[in-house]
């Protein structure tokens, strides 16, 4: 599975949209983007996940570079409950690796009042 | 209410002295994990299963075993403790393997 990297942490305003970027440019193109989220020392969460096109649910949108090299995760009124490690993800649905879920250092991202 | 459960929440023990920490889940999951967490080092994946009769080794297997002999239950066995295993241990589930893995509340392992 391709390595991801993304920035140690990240600041943001309660109420603005935080914007979380990882870096995936070894992708193979039956890889997928995934973004879980740990607070405090919970169980991680599920986010979201794309292949190419761009994605939104309830919780957050993810932006997908077209030569999927990079990736966008975007809370859009980021409140102090977001407070988090964030963790992105690349990984290969139909390989040998399926399920093999692997974390990497994330993104801790801190929201102020 | 779908959901992974990890018995015990905490737990502290000895060297050497075998236990077993219990993972069941109630979404008829295939996909099943563990993972260890530990300051500095992330979350490491130690084990993982597809299916029921199903398991593959993680990054951190040594000293850890599984066994998934029904599909809800996936729990994790050290047969020996030592203290290098005291750690925050997370069992999660999903129905296909990367796509929203669900985890339990994590169980604090303290190996004296």
């Amino acid at each position: 599975d391709a390595k991801t990297t993304q920035p140690p942490s990240m600041d943001c305003a309660e109420g603005r949209a935080a914007n979380l970027p990882c870096n995936h440019s070894t992708i193979s193109g039956n890889e997928y983007v995934y973004w879980y989220r740990q607070i405090h020392s919970q169980g991680p969460q599920y986010i979201i996940h794309g292949l190419k096109n761009n994605e939104t649910n309830e919780m957050a949108s993810l932006i997908i570079t077209e030569d999927r090299k990079s990736s966008t995760l975007i809370l859009p009124h980021a409140t102090l409950r977001d407070t988090a490690v964030y963790y992105c993800i690349a990984l290969n649905a139909g390989g040998t690796s399926y399920g093999k879920l692997t974390f990497g250092q994330g993104t801790i991202l801190t929201v102020h009042p | 209410e779908a959901q992974v459960t990890q018995n015990p929440r905490y737990l502290i023990t000895v060297t050497g002295k075998k236990l077993t920490v219990t993972c069941s889940q109630n979404m008829n999951h295939e996909y099943m994990s563990w993972y260890r967490q530990d300051p500095g080092l992330g979350l490491r994946q130690i084990y993982y299963s597809m299916n029921v009769e199903v398991t593959d080794k993680g990054d951190v297997p040594e000293g850890y075993k599984v066994s998934r002999k029904e599909k809800r239950n996936f729990p994790l066995i050290l047969e020996s403790p030592s203290p290098n295993q005291t750690s925050l241990y997370f069992c999660a589930s999903s129905p296909t393997g990367g796509y929203g893995y669900t985890f339990g509340s994590g169980t604090r392992l303290t190996v004296v």
